[in-house]
């Protein structure tokens, strides 16, 4: 039963345009969550990450959005750049003492020029 | 210059045999995790340690053995009683244990002969 999903296994979006990347999360008490870029055969790399007591979180050209009620997460990225091809996960954590991160299966994202 | 390192990069597992992969990290984090990636399956948590001398199963412990003597190394074992071992292994670290930002290193490919 996976807690943490990413529906849309790839996506493919021009140079220039914004990607947008969903995730869904089942437990309403996770306290944050993150997201993480991997290349092939490179470990993950921390993107950018959000509280649950925040509904956006900026850095860059990447923007995470927390929906509370709808249990949802989405990243976007403004512009795309074809740099940014690679698999991004969405993580969920809590605060509670002994737990371990919850890895979404990866979205592959490719940015074609 | 302060990161999380694994060895070997490729590693080659002859059939009943058991193989050590080698994680340290020189950031003073507490807590290091094992991961193992497959296509289409995402992260997936083996093992986990919150402090020196103490670890927890993850999902999918079977077939694997973990020690953390030292707070800079957590090597993972892959046993000949894991059935399928050729995947994608990841050791990350965090300051604390409750899944905050976790740092990940280069990754170790196991390939069974």
């Amino acid at each position: 039963d996976q807690q943490v999903k990413q529906n849309s296994p790839s996506l493919s979006v021009q140079e220039g345009r914004i990607s947008i990347l969903n995730c869904d999360y089942t437990n309403s008490m996770f306290d944050y969550f993150l997201w993480y870029k991997k290349y092939p055969a490179e470990g993950p790399t921390f993107l950018i990450s959000i509280s649950s007591i925040k509904d956006k979180n900026e850095d860059g050209r990447f923007t995470v959005f927390l929906n509370k009620s709808a249990k949802h997460l989405s990243l976007h990225i403004v512009p795309s750049q074809p740099g940014d091809s690679a698999v991004y996960f969405c993580a969920a954590g809590s605060n509670q003492a002994g737990t371990a991160l919850i890895f979404g299966k990866g979205t592959t994202l490719s940015v074609s020029s | 210059d302060g990161g999380i390192t694994q060895s070997p990069k490729y590693l080659f597992r002859k059939e009943g045999q058991n193989v050590t992969l080698s994680c340290e990290q020189n950031l003073n984090h507490d807590a290091m995790y094992w991961y193992r990636q497959d296509p289409g399956q995402g992260l997936r948590l083996i093992y986990y340690s919150q402090i020196v001398n103490d670890f927890q199963k993850g999902d999918i412990a079977e077939g694997y053995s973990v020690s953390r003597e030292k707070k800079e190394s957590f090597p993972l074992t892959v046993t000949s009683a894991q059935k399928n071992p050729t995947a994608f292994y990841l050791c990350a670290s965090s300051i604390l244990a409750g899944g905050e930002t976790q740092y990940f290193g280069p990754g170790t490919r196991l390939l069974v002969l």
